[in-house]
């Protein structure tokens, strides 16, 4: 019954490493969400799978970033070669069914990714 | 210009006092999201509405799809709904987020 869960909840790494960051959305549920937030700013949509399908990536920044969702249940969200720019809180967020928007959508406590 | 606009950006209130949080949309939408950041950093679902108003113990979220503007408000406000209130558009399965509205409530 647990909620959806993120881990590292804090990432301190320095410019050029690779991160990987992992969300496990709540058992169940279909799809799941990547959302980047900066500082005073709202979430900013990166990625969404529907099952083990990645259906958007259209979000992610650049083709340093990349996610993977490959048995339908948790994600892995990887930055390559990591820039200070990349700094910022990574949230991913789980829904029952996705295909609308009418659904509420569970988010993550988030990782925050400090890079140095 | 965003997608999705709120204002204002800073509120402070008394307790006690009637709050009311804007949002304006120029994106189509299929529903529209309230949510809620605890200074903590967790965000967590209020409203989804699609029409008319929705009303939830003190908070209310209203709608018109006309006007493409959605209202939160808050009554009898309290130093715990001091926090982060982001509307978020919804298409599909997308959601545009608004920067937000920090809200202080002081007692």
């Amino acid at each position: 019954g647990a909620g959806v869960s993120q881990s590292p909840r804090y990432k301190v790494t320095k410019r050029g490493q690779d991160v990987a960051l992992r969300c496990d959305p709540i058992s169940g549920h279909v799809s799941l969400y990547w959302y980047r937030q900066a500082l005073g700013q709202g979430p900013e949509f990166l990625t969404y799978f529907n099952y083990e399908a990645q259906q958007d990536k259209s979000g992610l920044p650049n083709d340093r970033f990349s996610a993977e969702r490959p048995e339908g249940s948790i994600s892995t969200l990887t930055i390559q070669r990591t820039e200070q720019r990349d700094s910022a809180m990574y949230r991913c967020a789980s829904s029952s069914s996705g295909q609308r928007a009418r659904e509420t959508q569970y988010f993550g406590p988030g990782t925050r990714l400090l890079v140095l | 210009k965003n997608e999705v606009e709120q204002s204002p950006q800073n509120l402070t209130a008394q307790e006690g006092e009637f709050i009311t949080i804007n949002c304006s949309y120029s994106v189509g939408i299929s529903a529209l999201h309230w949510l809620q950041q605890h200074p903590g950093g967790g965000i967590v679902s209020l409203f989804m509405l699609s029409s008319g108003k929705k009303k939830h113990g003190r908070l209310i979220a209203t709608i018109n799809i006309q006007e493409k503007h959605s209202s939160l408000h808050i009554t009898a406000s309290h130093p715990r709904d001091s926090a982060v209130y982001i509307c978020a558009a919804g298409s599909n399965y997308k959601l545009t987020f608004g920067k937000g509205t920090l809200l202080t409530v002081n007692p």
